[in-house]
């Protein structure tokens, strides 16, 4: 069965730095895509960014970067330059097939 | 355009009464289907998925249900709520020939009390 994991179930960061959050995945599946959502306080979720499991490069938005290890099997994501509007929780989540599951979550608060 | 529409937003019913959360879909066809559930301050969970009409997979044994009467539509139902049904409910729908995008409905809150 597919697993996805979050570890770090709150995270501080101060305004302007980078935070690095955690996350690893089990699956047998060959194929398989990665993403990473912000969910504020509104619970609508907004999605980030997406690693496909065959893709060579780390997927970068903006601000986000998607640090993907494969052997590992770790997605970490990276947030540089915080800023206060980047509190919310954040979900990984892995698709593979039809299967599609998401982590715990981390709650990240950034301080002024 | 593919947008995805979940009702009712919020909803209060007390304990033992019926539940159903209606979840569609428009602009596409054959979608693959989800609702999930989120406990206050907690991950989604997954409960039920559907790669067509009449196809339902259930992740979590529980005190929920699903169907999906027609290709675009998909319902979560509980004949009789607990406490612990509370939550906060998200379908959400993934193009079947498309891996890397999901799209989301708005979300439903609903309290048991």
């Amino acid at each position: 069965a597919q697993k996805i994991t979050q570890t770090q179930p709150g995270m501080f960061v101060q305004e302007k730095e980078a935070v690095t959050l955690d996350c690893t995945y089990d699956t047998s599946d060959p194929s398989y895509g990665l993403f990473w959502y912000k969910q504020p306080s509104s619970g609508e979720m907004i999605f980030l960014i997406y690693q496909g499991s065959y893709d060579q490069q780390n997927a970068t938005e903006g601000r986000y970067s998607l640090n993907f290890q494969k052997a590992r099997k770790s997605a970490n994501l990276v947030i540089s330059a915080s800023q206060l509007g980047d509190s919310a929780m954040y979900f990984c989540a892995m698709r593979a097939t039809y299967d599609m599951r998401f982590g715990a979550g981390t709650r990240l608060t950034v301080k002024p | 355009s593919q947008t995805i529409h979940q009702w009712p937003a919020t909803l209060v019913q007390p304990v033992g009464s019926p539940l159903s959360l209606e979840c569609t879909v428009e602009g596409t066809s054959n979608p693959n289907l989800y609702w999930y559930r989120q406990a206050a301050g907690r991950g989604l969970q997954l409960l039920f998925y559907s790669v067509g009409i009449g196809q339902i997979s259930s992740e979590v044994p529980q005190n929920l249900s699903a169907s999906r009467p027609q290709d675009r539509q998909f319902i979560l139902s509980s004949k009789k709520l607990l406490l612990s049904d509370s939550g906060f409910y998200l379908c959400a729908w993934i193009p079947r020939y498309s891996g890397n995008t999901i799209y989301f409905g708005e979300g439903s809150w609903l309290t048991v009390v």
